[in-house]
């Protein structure tokens, strides 16, 4: 079965701070992990995906296959970071994904 | 817009109607997701499509729910006698396997809320 945990409902930083939101997947193939934003009153996008290795908007995430995490970190949030963050994982065959219940994130000035 | 899109936006039924929700994907896109998201909780998968063949549904998907994408294009969800409990945003995304690219991109929702 395929579960996807974020453990914070909510986390709150200062602007210039480092942020870390965590994610624990449990899957028995080789999962595909994302994590996507939603913005206030906008509709839900990619961040970014493992298999990219990127930084986006100064985020990374690491999958971490012997802790079964992908948690996304950036080192100074800012407060247009500000948002709700889900983690997702999509089975091998690109079918079937699982969210996370998401984070929301608030950075404060 | 390329965009994903769907309709309605907001969707007011009472109980024991019908309805009907339309899901218009990034056009080069053959792949189809339907989901469900209740307030506080991720998405939940209901189905999707690889062209016009269905071929995963969730066990959420109650035989009062069914999806269709008749020419691999745009998709319909149905849901009939709608009850209570499935007032919801429902989400429509869509994705390219071209080159692997196994990213989703989302419509804005159809909110449903039945009386």
């Amino acid at each position: 079965a395929q579960r996807v945990t974020q453990p914070e409902k909510l986390l709150s930083v200062f602007k210039g701070a480092p942020v870390e939101l965590k994610c624990n997947y449990s899957y028995s193939g080789s999962p595909e992990l994302f994590w996507y934003v939603q913005y206030s009153r906008q509709r839900l996008q990619l961040l970014l995906r493992h298999i990219s290795r990127e930084s986006i908007k100064g985020f990374t995430a690491d999958l971490n296959k012997g802790e079964t995490s992908f948690h996304l970190k950036k080192p100074f949030a800012q407060e247009e970071d500000s948002a709700m963050y889900y983690c997702a994982l999509s089975n091998t065959n690109a079918g079937k994904s699982t969210f996370g219940d998401g984070t929301t994130l608030t950075v404060k000035p | 817009d390329t965009g994903v899109s769907q309709n309605p936006r907001h969707k007011i039924t009472k109980r024991g109607q019908n309805v009907t929700f339309r899901c218009d994907p990034i056009s080069e896109h053959n792949r189809l997701y339907w989901y469900r998201q209740t307030l506080g909780q991720g998405p939940e998968f209901l189905t999707y499509f690889q062209n016009e063949a269905q071929l995963e549904k969730s066990r959420l998907l109650s035989d009062r729910f069914s999806a269709e994408r008749p020419k691999g294009s745009f998709s319909t969800l149905e849901i009939q006698r709608t009850e209570q409990g499935d007032s919801a945003m429902y989400l429509c995304a869509s994705s390219g396997v071209a080159s692997g690219a196994r990213e989703q991109f989302f419509g804005p929702g159809t909110r449903l809320t039945v009386l």
